[in-house]
């Protein structure tokens, strides 16, 4: 009964790499983000899909695609991983309007 | 873009004691939530709470959206409210995004 889901909760791999975070949410709701945790613990904006639609992209290096198959999904592909790219990220979603909820996270790092 | 500062950063408690986390923002805001996030990682939603005021068991919420803050008050603290307190803002045009503070890091001592 998870509302948002993450897959994987932990991702250890090279520098170079490239890796695929997964979110599913099923509450319903059309405008689906994600958010990166520094090691400081500051959460940022990092893109948002409404209706499956690129909303906000915030000054993210390209090397960061994120992919919505639909509604209920939101994926994050990020190629040639680099040491600065360890963090947590957090994947949300909302009604257009409204209360965004959290998934459990996914903690990256980078070796 | 719109601030948010919280204070304080950091606060120790004994269990059992009340306390006060306050969060202002620079504009107008369509959205303010307040969050826990404990020690495991997990955001927890508080609160929804662009105006007025919520209660929910020990904790309680005030947000005076013409006066740009809210205030979070903890009841009764107890070992399992420790953890990273944020509030957050979405403000019009922001297309629903939400702007984080830097949190205050809460710990309830028994």
């Amino acid at each position: 009964d998870t509302a948002v889901s993450q897959t994987p909760k932990y991702l250890v791999t090279q520098m170079g790499n490239d890796k695929s975070i997964k979110c599913e949410q099923n509450l319903g709701h059309d405008t689906m983000y994600w958010y990166k945790q520094d090691s400081k613990k500051f959460l940022k904006i990092m893109f948002s899909y409404n209706n499956k639609e690129l909303i906000i992209n915030e000054t993210v290096p390209n090397r960061f695609s994120p992919k919505s198959p639909d509604k209920a999904h939101l994926n994050l592909h990020i190629n040639s991983l680099e040491l600065g790219d360890s963090a947590v990220y957090f994947c949300a979603s909302s009604p257009s309007w409204g209360e965004q909820f959290f998934g459990p996270g996914t903690r990256l790092t980078v070796l | 873009g719109i601030q948010v500062e919280q204070s304080p950063p950091d606060l120790i408690l004994q269990e059992g004691a009340n306390s006060t986390l306050r969060c202002n923002f620079s504009d107008s805001v369509n959205n303010l939530q307040w969050f826990h996030q404990n020690p495991w990682g997990q955001l927890i939603n508080l609160f929804y709470i662009p105006s007025g005021t919520k209660q929910n068991g020990r904790l309680s919420a005030t947000t005076v959206a013409t006066e740009r803050y809210s205030l979070l008050y903890i009841s009764s603290s107890q070992t399992t409210d420790s953890g990273v307190y944020f509030c957050a803002v979405e403000s019009g045009g922001s297309n629903y995004k939400l702007t984080f503070g830097k949190g205050t890091l809460l710990t309830v001592n028994p």
